[in-house]
C-alpha cells in the first residue's frame, strides 16, 4: 500500500473551514483514499472515501488532484467537536470486493478553537 | 442496535499472565481486525480475518494469537510472549461485499495495563 504523508497537527477556528492536506504520491492506480478521524481514546470514525473524482458527504468533501498525488480533506464549518486526529490512508480495492490492509499512519491533530 | 462490542474496557495483568480480549460484531461482517495503538502513535495492525476459520498475521502479530470459529466473534490474545502488551487495543470490522466501500466499522477499545 502506498505510503502518506500529513502534517502533525493543524489549527482551525470554530466556524470556519478546515483543509486537511495529504501527500501519496506513490498511489497506484487501484487505491482509494480514505479518511478517518479518531477523538480521544475512542474507536477512528470513517468519514469519506475516494478514487479519483471529488467527493462530497454530510461530514466532508474530498478533493484529490487530478494526478492523485495529493488530496485535501475539507470539513465546511468546523465545531469544537471536530478536534480529533485525521488519518488519511490509500487503500487497494479489486474486483470490487478485496480490499487491502488499512494501515494508519500518525495522522494529523486537528485542534478547533472558539 | 448494530454494532461492534470489546470487552473488557479497562484491563490489568500481571508481567506473565495470558489475557484474552473479547470482540463480538452483529454487523453480519465477514472481515474483521484487530489494531494495537501506542500513545500518540497510529493504529497497527495485529491480525485479520476475512472469513470464519481464516485469519493472516498483521504487521505486528508476535506475542498474540487469534481465532475465528464464528462469524461474530474475533477474540485476541495477549500471550506472556508478548514484551510490551501495555497498550489501547481496537477491533474493527468490515463488509467487503460487492458494492461496499470498505468501511471499516471500530469498538471502543480495550486498554490493557501490565503491572
Amino acid at each position: 500500500d502506498a505510503k502518506t504523508t500529513q502534517p502533525p497537527s493543524m489549527d482551525c477556528a470554530e466556524g470556519r473551514a478546515a483543509n486537511l492536506p495529504c501527500n501519496h504520491s506513490t498511489i497506484s492506480g487501484n487505491e482509494y483514499v480514505y479518511w478517518y478521524r479518531q477523538i480521544h481514546s475512542q474507536g477512528p470514525q470513517y468519514i469519506i472515501h475516494g478514487l479519483k473524482n471529488n467527493e462530497t458527504n454530510e461530514m466532508a468533501s474530498l478533493i484529490i488532484t487530478e494526478d492523485r498525488k495529493s488530496s485535501t480533506l475539507i470539513l465546511p464549518h468546523a465545531t469544537l467537536r471536530d478536534t480529533a486526529v485525521y488519518y488519511c490512508i490509500v487503500r487497494w480495492k479489486m474486483g470490487g470486493t478485496s480490499y487491502g490492509k488499512l494501515t494508519f499512519g500518525q495522522g494529523t491533530i486537528l485542534t478547533v478553537h472558539p | 442496535d448494530g454494532g461492534i462490542t470489546q470487552s473488557p474496557k479497562y484491563l490489568f495483568r500481571k508481567e506473565g499472565q495470558n489475557v484474552t480480549l473479547s470482540c463480538e460484531q452483529n454487523l453480519n461482517h465477514d472481515a474483521m481486525y484487530w489494531y494495537r495503538q501506542d500513545p500518540g502513535q497510529g493504529l497497527r495492525l495485529i491480525y485479520y480475518s476475512q472469513i470464519v476459520n481464516d485469519f493472516q498475521k498483521g504487521d505486528i502479530a508476535e506475542g498474540y494469537s487469534v481465532s475465528r470459529e464464528k462469524k461474530e466473534s474475533f477474540p485476541l490474545t495477549v500471550t506472556s510472549a508478548q514484551k510490551n502488551p501495555t497498550a489501547f487495543y481496537l477491533c474493527a470490522s468490515s463488509n467487503g461485499g460487492q458494492g461496499s466501500n470498505g468501511e471499516l466499522f471500530f469498538g471502543e477499545g480495550s486498554r490493557l495495563t501490565v503491572l
